[in-house]
């Protein structure tokens, strides 16, 4: 799978858009760009994936650039309970690679 | 609807003992992960079952690590003669069929004394 490249922290304002950039210059077409986070103390939670267009869902949009090297996740209207550690993931689903790897991700804090 | 669940939540357990760990996958989802994830650090692959046969196994780090899913639902995974280094919280995965979005239980943080 593709590597990807996120800034190692970053802090909103509550109730302002949080966008959570990721590089991914190393895709190929098969891949899909993931993102998860977790929260302290708990298990992974998927947000939303996407393969060449823009996808949105009751969490966050997802933009991803045109020529697909790289991604952002959006966080419309950012809460206290968004602070976690957000994880972009670029899966290959065709060729039996099961496994998830996670990089070290962004940790966002949301600031009161 | 119910997600995946995994008990117990917490388990300390002496050097030496044995330990199973279990996880209730989502109703219908044909595939099933467990991951391994110590203090501070990324998600670690153990292995993945396809129905009730695991074709990847590459993860377990060592011959004391098994794993087993019956019925195409519960799997159970067991730390034969723990050891410190096995503490970790250990978290299992489903899917609905394999290459799919793979969704998290809680873990179960284990502590070896």
């Amino acid at each position: 799978d593709a590597k990807t490249t996120q800034p190692p922290s970053m802090d909103c304002a509550e109730g302002r858009a949080a966008n959570l950039p990721c590089n991914h210059s190393t895709i190929s077409g098969n891949e899909y760009v993931y993102w998860y986070r977790q929260i302290h103390s708990q298990g992974p939670q998927y947000i939303i994936h996407g393969l060449k267009n823009n996808e949105t869902n009751e969490m966050a949009s997802l933009i991803i650039t045109e020529d697909r090297k790289s991604s952002t996740l959006i966080l419309p209207h950012a809460t206290l309970r968004d602070t976690a550690v957000y994880y972009c993931i670029v899966r290959d689903t065709n060729f039996g690679n099961e496994k998830l790897t996670f990089g070290t991700g962004t940790r966002l804090t949301i600031i009161p | 609807g119910a997600g995946v669940s995994q008990s117990p939540s917490n388990k300390v357990t002496e050097k030496g003992k044995d330990v199973e760990l279990r996880c209730d996958p989502i109703s219908g989802h044909t595939a099933l992960y467990w991951y391994r994830q110590r203090l501070g650090q990324g998600l670690e692959f153990l292995i993945y079952f396809q129905g009730n046969s695991a074709p990847d196994k590459s993860g377990l780090p060592s011959d004391r690590f098994s794993a087993e899913r019956t019925g195409e639902s519960v799997s159970t995974l067991t730390i034969q003669r723990t050891q410190q280094e096995d503490s970790a919280v250990y978290l299992c995965a489903s899917s609905r069929a394999r290459g799919e979005t793979q969704y998290f239980g809680p873990g179960t943080r284990l502590l070896v004394l």
